[in-house]
């Protein structure tokens, strides 16, 4: 597709159990984030990939978190013990450059987890 | 945390009116670029303006930039029932973005 492409668009998920949440960037994209956006409030920042190396997990909240780009297009963001804070819309974008130095950046219709 | 912060937080005019939203943010930036998200939807970037430049336009958008002030300004005109969202500065860093909290403007028809 000529976007970028999340799925499941909707996840529930019981307390306890594992996600995984899935992003396809744009085509030859080489940069792609992760954001978490509570309800009401802006998307926060998880992590950064430039192809497949992980450049920056800062935003991550906790170990239960974890996102992978094995081959640097497709990455998956997992979930583990989801918790009721863990409720949110995750956002997954790619951009051309490394980086987004000057450079705007293509977002996904984001996944909406509830965590019940 | 956020770095960005939108005023209003909310905004509702009637169509054909303008609509002006403001965003500040508190440390120095290479761009600052405004997002529009639909209701349930992604982010859709609206514009990209860089540190050495004080004003943008495209379309029915007008973008000033004051870095002095660390602030910007979005000016929609003529607007649209359809321009009814949720807008949100975000300031460029080497490699993440730091959203505002929004302003949501609603457009009367």
């Amino acid at each position: 597709g000529a976007g970028v492409s999340q799925s499941p668009r909707y996840k529930v998920a019981k307390r306890g159990q594992d996600v995984a949440l899935r992003c396809d960037p744009i085509s030859g994209h080489v940069s792609l984030f992760w954001y978490q956006q509570a309800l009401g409030q802006g998307p926060e920042f998880l992590t950064y990939f430039q192809n497949e190396a992980q450049l920056d997990k800062s935003g991550l909240p906790s170990d239960r978190f974890f996102a992978e780009r094995p081959e640097g297009s497709v990455s998956t963001l997992k979930i583990q013990r989801t918790q009721q804070e863990d409720s949110a819309v995750y956002l997954c974008a790619s951009s051309n450059g490394g980086g987004l130095t000057n450079t705007e950046a293509f977002f996904g219709q984001g996944t909406r987890l509830t965590v019940v | 945390s956020q770095q960005g912060e939108e005023d209003p937080q909310a905004l509702s005019i009637q169509e054909g009116e303008n609509a002006t939203m403001n965003c500040s943010y508190k440390t120095s930036i290479n761009n600052l670029q405004w997002y529009r998200q639909n209701s349930g939807r992604g982010l859709v970037h609206l514009i990209l303006i860089r540190s050495n430049e004080r004003e943008k336009h495209s379309g029915r958008l007008r973008v000033t930039l004051d870095t002095s002030k660390k602030s910007s300004s979005l000016l929609i005109t003529a607007s649209r029932a359809a321009d009814t969202a949720s807008y949100f500065c975000a300031t460029g860093g080497s490699h993440q973005f730091y959203f505002g909290t929004g302003t949501s403007l609603t457009v009367i028809p």
